[in-house]
């Protein structure tokens, strides 16, 4: 069964911690992508990656960083995480051919205090 | 750069009324796909539509699209809409490969309220 799966679901965090967003995919997709998601704004892309240790920043990569490993495996970091970045992100993967489109996870609903 | 335009926030229909939620986007890639997904609360964006062929219709679900490289537009419809059918809908483009990125832009997406 094709699935992207995100962990956490849902997360707290204080401001200034550490925070570790987990994406996992079954299907052997080259291209994974993370999102975030504010009312208004729509989904926003953070990071793209084209296969392990190949990561392109997306249209809002500060205070992001990625980690792909593994092509099944594609994380989110935050360093010392700030109020501004409470909001739910979504990771998706898709092969490279441009005519399959993205298939996303469930998201994960950060909120940093 | 490329971008994708959905200037409604918010639309509110009647059950039964049709539905037409508006998709605009620029690009310099003849071949770059447009998508439409469907997102409901507290599940995964997922798949609707899609299209890369000029003038030609796509539907799925009741849901049916055009895209329009002349306008470049690639609008949502359908023809009754359901009570079911209230969401989030993004219009998404996709750069292809050749051009440097496979990027998905996003529009800033359409709420669809549908009500008795």
């Amino acid at each position: 069964d094709m699935k992207v799966t995100q962990m956490p679901r849902y997360l707290i965090k204080r401001m200034g911690e550490n925070v570790l967003l987990e994406c996992g995919q079954d299907m052997s997709h080259e291209t994974m992508y993370w999102y975030r998601q504010d009312p208004g704004l729509g989904l926003q892309l953070i990071y793209i990656s084209y296969d392990v240790d190949s990561n392109s920043e997306g249209d809002i990569p500060k205070g992001y960083r990625v980690s792909r490993k593994k092509r099944e495996h594609f994380s989110l970091i935050l360093d010392s995480a700030k109020t501004n970045q409470t909001s739910v992100y979504f990771c998706a993967s898709s092969p490279r051919q441009n005519n399959q489109a993205p298939l996303f996870g469930e998201g994960t609903r950060l909120s940093v205090l | 750069g490329d971008s994708v335009t959905q200037k409604e926030g918010l639309v509110t229909l009647t059950e039964g009324l049709p539905v037409m939620l508006n998709c605009t986007y620029q690009t310099i890639y003849s071949n770059a796909f447009l998508f439409w997904y469907v997102h409901y609360l507290n599940e995964s964006p997922r798949l609707l539509l899609k299209s890369s062929t000029d003038n030609k219709r796509t539907e799925h679900q009741g849901f049916h699209a055009t895209l329009h490289k002349s306008s470049s537009s690639f609008h949502l419809q359908k023809s009754s809409a359901q009570l079911s059918d209230s969401a989030l809908y993004y219009c998404a483009l996709r750069i292809p490969p050749e051009g440097g990125n496979n990027k998905l832009t996003f529009g800033q997406g359409t709420v669809l309220s549908v009500i008795p």
